[in-house]
């Protein structure tokens, strides 16, 4: 089992609607959840860490914790062109460091 | 601020062929990642270093060493190059242990 597992997609939506994307993990000690934005053929971006259960907020970004149910997910409020990416999720599993990453889920805004 | 910086961009390495993937960052952070992304696999985390003078192995360290020169600095090598090794090689850093890392460009290796 994968340490950290994502839709892979492709997730099409029209521009201006709510993009959902979602990720669930696996160990129950994992402390800290991040999403990144990667375009083709460029690096990861941080765009949203979250470390307590709940909502966080950020412009058109909302990151979503449940431990209970080991899921994280991001929302993408009046989704854009230029939000047409593949989206990481990344947990940090309780040994410091060590970093987990999914596959990631590609997201297509539809003009 | 650069932020984080890789050299080379682009490699071609013959099997059996040594190789040392430079990082360097400029935000003061401590701790330094080397990640490499495979289609269908995601990134996974090769090694580490938490601070200076300290490394320690990722999900897969084998076929790599690395070398923590000082703050700014962190360096991946590869011995014997392998074509299992052909991947995009990321550094990434951050300010501390367990928080978000910050990525270089990418180096793109191929080993024929």
């Amino acid at each position: 089992q994968k340490e950290v597992e994502q839709n892979s997609g492709p997730l099409s939506v029209p521009e201006g609607a709510i993009a959902s994307l979602n990720c669930t993990y696996s160990d129950r000690g994992s402390q800290s959840f991040f999403w990144y934005r990667q375009y083709s053929g460029k690096s990861p971006e941080l765009i949203m860490s979250i470390y307590s259960n709940g909502d966080k907020e950020d412009g058109r970004f909302t990151a979503q914790l449940n431990k209970a149910s080991q899921y994280v997910s991001l929302l993408i409020r009046d989704s854009q062109p230029s939000d047409s990416a593949t989206y990481l999720c990344a947990v940090n599993i309780n040994t410091g460091n060590q970093f987990y990453f999914g596959t990631g889920t590609s997201l297509t805004v539809i003009p | 601020n650069a932020g984080v910086t890789q050299t080379p961009k682009f490699q071609v390495l013959k099997t059996g062929q040594s190789m040392t993937l430079q990082c360097a960052q400029d935000m003061n952070h401590n701790s330094m990642y080397w990640y490499r992304q495979d289609p269908g696999m995601g990134l996974r985390l090769i090694y580490y270093s938490a601070s200076e003078g300290t490394t320690d192995k990722g999900e897969v360290p084998n076929g790599y060493n690395v070398s923590r020169l000082n703050k700014r600095e962190f360096s991946l090598r590869l011995e014997s190059a392998a074509p299992s090794q052909t991947s995009v090689y990321f550094c990434a850093s951050s300010e501390e242990e367990g928080v978000g890392q910050f990525f270089g460009p990418g180096t793109r290796l191929t080993v024929l």
